[in-house]
């Protein structure tokens, strides 16, 4: 069975500080990976994307790795803010034209 | 300038009766998807359609009938609403082949009285 796992499921940062979010997914055999984010009430915001043939993808203070043989993705995000707070969402596409989600981590970043 | 948006953001009614969600996107995309989230906010695949047609059809009631009038629009019709669909549905679209990221509205939050 395809699942993705995202642990831990709420985590606290004091303002600044560099974080890891992790995903860890069943089934190596992947299309991509995707990045979202999701603030209370509001729709899913993509991050990054990562192709199945990819390490790593960056984007201003977010890096994405992509490690298919461990079954593992993680979300670096540097000097965190306030602003990040949010709910961070890892979803898998293993090739069957569907998005697979964790369940996501709920970041709170401490002024 | 909106890329997927769906109509009403919010929905309350009661039990039993029947309402529709919809779903249009301006990106051009091909496939076009029905999420939902539930309150634990696990999301999980519906419905995909693919210019027009059905390409996948989750383990959900037969309650819930998709309608795609053109490629640009996904409309998600509930006969005989439940407690247990209140939830949040959210649309997204994408181009079909596995390699592009898929884009998503805002959601729609339904609940039933």
């Amino acid at each position: 069975k395809q699942e993705v796992t995202q642990i831990p499921a709420a985590l606290s940062v004091p303002e600044g500080e560099n974080l890891v979010l992790n995903c860890s997914f069943t089934d190596s055999a992947i299309y991509n990976l995707q990045w979202f984010r999701q603030d209370p009430g509001k729709g899913l915001t993509s991050l990054l994307l990562i192709q199945s043939s990819q390490r790593e993808q960056t984007s201003g203070r977010l890096n994405a790795s992509l490690d298919k043989s461990s079954g593992r993705s993680t979300l670096y995000i540097a000097a965190s803010q306030p602003g990040d707070s949010a709910t961070y969402l890892c979803a898998v596409n293993f090739g069957n034209e569907k998005l697979t989600f964790g369940t996501g981590t709920r970041l709170t970043i401490i002024p | 300038d909106t890329a997927v948006s769906q109509t009403p953001k919010y929905l309350v009614t009661q039990m039993g009766n029947d309402k529709s969600i919809k779903c249009e996107q301006n990106l051009g995309h091909d496939t076009m998807y029905w999420y939902k989230q539930d309150s634990k906010k696990f999301l999980k695949i519906m419905f995909s359609y693919n210019n027009k047609e059905l390409i996948i059809n989750e383990t959900v009631p037969n309650r819930f009938s998709p309608k795609s009038p053109d490629k640009a629009h996904l409309n998600l019709h509930i006969n005989s609403l439940e407690l247990g669909d209140s939830a949040v549905y959210f649309c997204a679209s994408g181009t079909g082949p596995p390699n592009q990221p898929q884009h998503f509205g805002d959601g729609t939050r339904l609940s039933i009285l």
